[in-house]
């Protein structure tokens, strides 16, 4: 079973339009870590965020908002008033404190901010 | 950023052939993983390495081999490459200080097995 998806596959928006990347998360872990990478158009996969489970505080850096919730077991990522330069695949991550060793990560989802 | 290398950075090989990708990290990490990207599916693990000669599979491990003799490098070997293996190739390292760390990712190696 996926421990991570992303059922958004492909989004469109125009600049400056807001745009939320929906991660929906499966664990039994108590402790766990939510992580979102950001993979431009050049191809490095590039770190955003790390959440542990015991914070629910959502989280404002700039442009970019993440929202997490546990009753929903979900970890969104919200950008506001988009940018072209916002424009690449954003993968989601799980790692549970029982599995440690291994991120299970969602498929992905690819944005596109059309000028 | 951890310093994380990997070559070659693209590779075109024949079917059949074997082939081996190296990752380098100047960061002294414990962890080391070898993912693929594909379209539709996201990342997915190959192998990971939790110390020197300390390695296990992943999710798609088949048909691929891994060596760690050295704490910085972790090499990945298609034993016999073949077309469905036709990819990019991420190598990333991580802290041993358990579910709370980071993974850093090297640039990738885009293979095309003809």
């Amino acid at each position: 079973a996926q421990k991570v998806t992303q059922a958004q596959t492909e989004i469109s928006v125009v600049e400056k339009e807001d745009v939320t990347l929906d991660c929906v998360y499966e664990t039994r872990d108590t402790t766990y870590y939510l992580f979102w990478y950001k993979q431009p158009p050049s191809g490095e996969l590039v770190f955003l965020i790390r959440r542990n489970s015991f914070d629910e505080q959502n989280e404002i850096s700039g442009r970019y908002s993440w929202n997490f919730q546990k009753s929903t077991s979900s970890f969104n990522f919200t950008i506001t008033a988009s940018q072209v330069v916002d424009s690449a695949v954003y993968f989601c991550a799980l790692s549970e404190e029982n599995t440690g060793n291994q991120f299970y990560f969602g498929t992905g989802t690819s944005l596109t901010v059309i000028p | 950023d951890a310093g994380i290398t990997q070559s070659p950075r693209h590779k075109v090989t024949e079917t059949g052939t074997p082939v081996t990708l190296r990752c380098h990290q100047t960061e002294n990490h414990r962890y080391m993983y070898w993912y693929r990207q594909d379209p539709g599916h996201g990342l997915r693990l190959i192998h990971y390495s939790y110390g020197v000669k300390d390695t296990d599979k992943g999710e798609v491990s088949d048909g691929y081999s891994v060596s760690r003799s050295k704490t910085e490098d972790f090499l990945l070997t298609l034993e016999s490459a073949t077309s469905s293996q036709t990819s990019v190739y991420f190598c990333a390292t991580r802290q041993p200080q358990g579910a709370a760390e980071t993974q850093y990712f090297g640039p990738g190696t885009r293979l095309l097995v003809l």
